[in-house]
């Protein structure tokens, strides 16, 4: 289930489930948007990006969706594994910096 | 090929000492930014460079901050007379060019006691 509260909001599947993770942008001229992956003592790590003039992109076990009509993003992780635990955050950017939403905690459990 | 280095991976100041973190971008890449996180939140943007430029430094603080990327070495992100609210991770990500992908580094760890 997911749950928000002082702490980061947090998202709890089971191995071999499907994940979706959420997030809402701010800047309707935002034109590109990332999703990164954070595991505990390191920094991000790209998993996907999309442009504005799309509204699905594929990866491996991974899929972004854009609703520009709302200013949602989210991240589809097929076949969860132990692996995806990791805060996930999505970052938008319409000049060169990068607006990071505040995250969501994924965690797998067996 | 070596991604985006940073160092020191921790470091440690008394209140009113400075604090220089420092990152070398990934081979080729000249652009170079900076940003802060605080434990259970996102990262905030800070500065971003070009060789021997400041592009924007719209995310620094007024006072105390200052960031250089030279023509030679690394990118130096310089606080003076730390306070307890800098305690925080501090990450740099380098890209190709503007616009491009940014790659981040470990990011340091910096504590203020």
């Amino acid at each position: 289930g997911e749950s928000v509260g002082l702490h980061l909001p947090t998202l709890s599947v089971q191995e071999g489930d499907n994940s979706i993770i959420n997030c809402a942008y701010s800047n309707s001229a935002s034109d590109y948007f990332i999703w990164y992956k954070q595991e505990s003592g390191k920094g991000p790590q790209f998993i996907i990006d999309i442009r504005s003039n799309m509204d699905k992109r594929q990866g491996q076990r991974v899929t972004v969706l854009l609703n520009k009509t709302v200013k949602h993003l989210s991240l589809q992780i097929a076949a969860t594994q132990p692996g995806d635990s990791a805060v996930y955050f999505c970052a938008e950017s319409n000049t060169d910096k990068l607006i990071f939403g505040t995250g969501t905690r994924l965690q797998v459990f067996p | 090929n070596a991604g985006v280095m940073q160092n020191p991976r921790h470091l440690v100041r008394r209140r009113g000492q400075e604090a220089r973190l420092r990152c070398s971008p990934m081979k080729g890449h000249s652009h170079v930014y900076w940003y802060r996180q605080l434990p259970e939140e996102g990262l905030k943007f800070m500065v971003y460079l070009q060789k021997e430029n400041i592009i924007d430094e719209s995310g620094m603080p007024k006072e105390r901050f200052s960031a250089e990327f030279p023509k030679e070495g690394p990118s130096i992100l310089r606080i003076q007379q730390v306070v307890r609210g800098d305690s925080a991770a501090y990450f740099c990500a380098s890209s190709l060019g503007s616009g491009d992908e940014q790659f981040f580094g470990p990011g340091t760890r910096l504590t203020v006691l």
